[in-house]
């Protein structure tokens, strides 16, 4: 069975500084990996997503994440915080489901991330 | 907007009343899908549906009925709620079951 932790339910950063927000998966199957922002009150939207090939992806708003098979990692990082950052952030995974050709997508439990001025 | 619309964006209800919400995309996706999300708690799977079959019910209560007429359309029947089912209830698709989710922005359910 596969699963997601994030570390940390609520990271707290300035304005300016770097955000790391972190995600450590478990998969039996090389994963697709995903990162969602949720601002209040809306839906999620997808920021990046590792399916294959480069390990480095990035995403919208300035935020990256590195796929990390060795440490089973798929880290969320910006150099400088923004005041709209201010959001939740989930990693999910996604890999084969029951055997058969469909996927099943697991969400961590998020993380607040609250920028400072 | 995301390309997924759900309807009504907010909705208050009484425990007796029955009401739906209504979930549309137009975005060519074959799989759609119902959450829960409450305050401080993970996000919940409710119902999946792949090419208008349900796919998964994780041991939803019957109070919540999901209904699929096409693979652009997904309702979510309530009746008799409780409390406790006060959430922001979120609708998403995607081309292939388990991948690419689009969500949309969600309705805001509250059981009085």
């Amino acid at each position: 069975a596969q699963s997601v932790t994030q570390l940390g339910s609520h990271v707290s950063v300035s304005e300016g500084a770097l955000v790391l927000l972190r995600c450590n998966y478990s998969s039996s199957v090389p994963p697709y990996l995903f990162w969602y922002v949720q601002y209040p009150n809306q839906g999620l939207q997808l920021l990046l997503k590792y399916t294959t090939g480069a390990t480095l992806v990035k995403g919208i708003n300035g935020f990256e994440a590195e796929f990390k098979k060795s440490e089973t990692s798929f880290h969320l990082t910006k150099p400088s915080a923004h005041m709209s950052d201010a959001a939740e952030y989930f990693c999910a995974v996604s890999g084969p489901h029951s055997g058969g050709s469909n996927y099943k997508l697991t969400f961590g439990k998020g993380t607040l991330l609250t920028v400072n001025p | 907007e995301t390309g997924v619309t759900q309807t009504p964006r907010h909705l208050v209800m009484g425990m007796t009343n029955k009401k739906s919400l209504k979930c549309e995309q137009h975005l060519g996706h074959n799989a759609m899908y119902w959450y829960k999300q409450s305050a401080k708690k993970p996000l919940e799977l409710m119902f999946v549906y792949n090419f208008k079959e349900q796919t998964e019910n994780n041991s939803v209560p019957s109070r919540f009925s999901p209904e699929c007429p096409n693979s652009s359309h997904l309702f979510l029947h309530l009746h008799t709620l409780q409390p406790e089912d006060s959430a922001l209830y979120l609708c998403a698709s995607s081309q292939r079951q388990g991948l690419g989710y689009t969500f949309g922005s969600g309705t805001r359910l509250t059981v009085v």
